[in-house]
């Protein structure tokens, strides 16, 4: 049990469904992370938010936004992806994004397919 | 910039046997280091930190792992491998306000 969770676990989407995905964090934190873990390739970091403002955005389409309406949540809305977005996506919280208190906490994924 | 390389995705051991996880980094401060674990179907999970201080770090499952600054070095090790180690294992590297991690060595343990 590591204080994060995402849900759902699995989504299939079509190209032009919306979606959303969800993460809860239950710790306290004030970081939140959106990872995207795709086969063969390091994880990658898509967005990273403080405070509930984002401050890393690397590069990511569009077709990805994130929502942090407070420090618990986080979310990921989905558009028209295509079918090269299928991939685990993680999402981790940490106390802070720096010093010593940087340790990450995960949660399990949600496995997106898009059709 | 920092930088983590994993040699090897795949390791294979038999149950018993030492397990042997390479990682090395680059980095132009002192390095804050990590090493995750990912089991099937879930996300990734501390195995153990390098801050600062003694360079040998233990960590959960009877992991450990050592920091060389010499040889821009953190490898993973446990002495006796169990069948449920079998798992993902990700070496990552604290940059700033973010972790650039490896891309992953997969364990295999035989009986």
């Amino acid at each position: 049990e590591t204080g994060v969770t995402q849900t759902p676990r699995h989504l299939v989407m079509g190209m032009t469904n919306k979606k959303s995905l969800k993460c809860e964090q239950h710790l306290g934190h004030n970081a939140m992370y959106w990872y995207k873990q795709s086969a063969k390739k390091p994880l990658e970091l898509m967005f990273v938010y403080s405070l509930e403002e984002r401050v890393e955005n690397n590069s990511v389409p569009s077709r990805f936004s994130p929502e942090c309406p407070n420090s618990s949540h986080l979310f990921l809305h989905l558009h028209t992806l295509q079918p090269e977005d299928s991939a685990l996506y993680l999402c981790a919280s940490s106390q802070d994004t720096g010093g010593l208190f940087y340790e990450q906490f995960f949660g399990p994924g949600t496995r997106l397919t898009v059709l | 910039a920092q930088s983590v390389t994993q040699l090897g995705s795949h390791v294979s051991v038999s149950e018993g046997a030492l397990v042997l996880l390479r990682c090395n980094y680059s980095s132009s401060v002192p390095p804050y280091l990590f090493w995750y674990v990912q089991y099937p179907n879930q996300g990734l999970q501390l195995l153990l930190k390098y801050t600062t201080g003694a360079t040998l770090v233990k960590g959960i499952n009877g992991f450990e792992a050592e920091f060389k600054k010499s040889e821009t070095s953190f490898h993973l090790t446990k002495p006796s491998a169990h069948m449920s180690d079998a798992a993902e294992y990700f070496c990552a590297v604290k940059n700033t306000d973010k972790l650039i991690f490896g891309t992953g060595t997969r364990l295999q343990v035989f009986p």
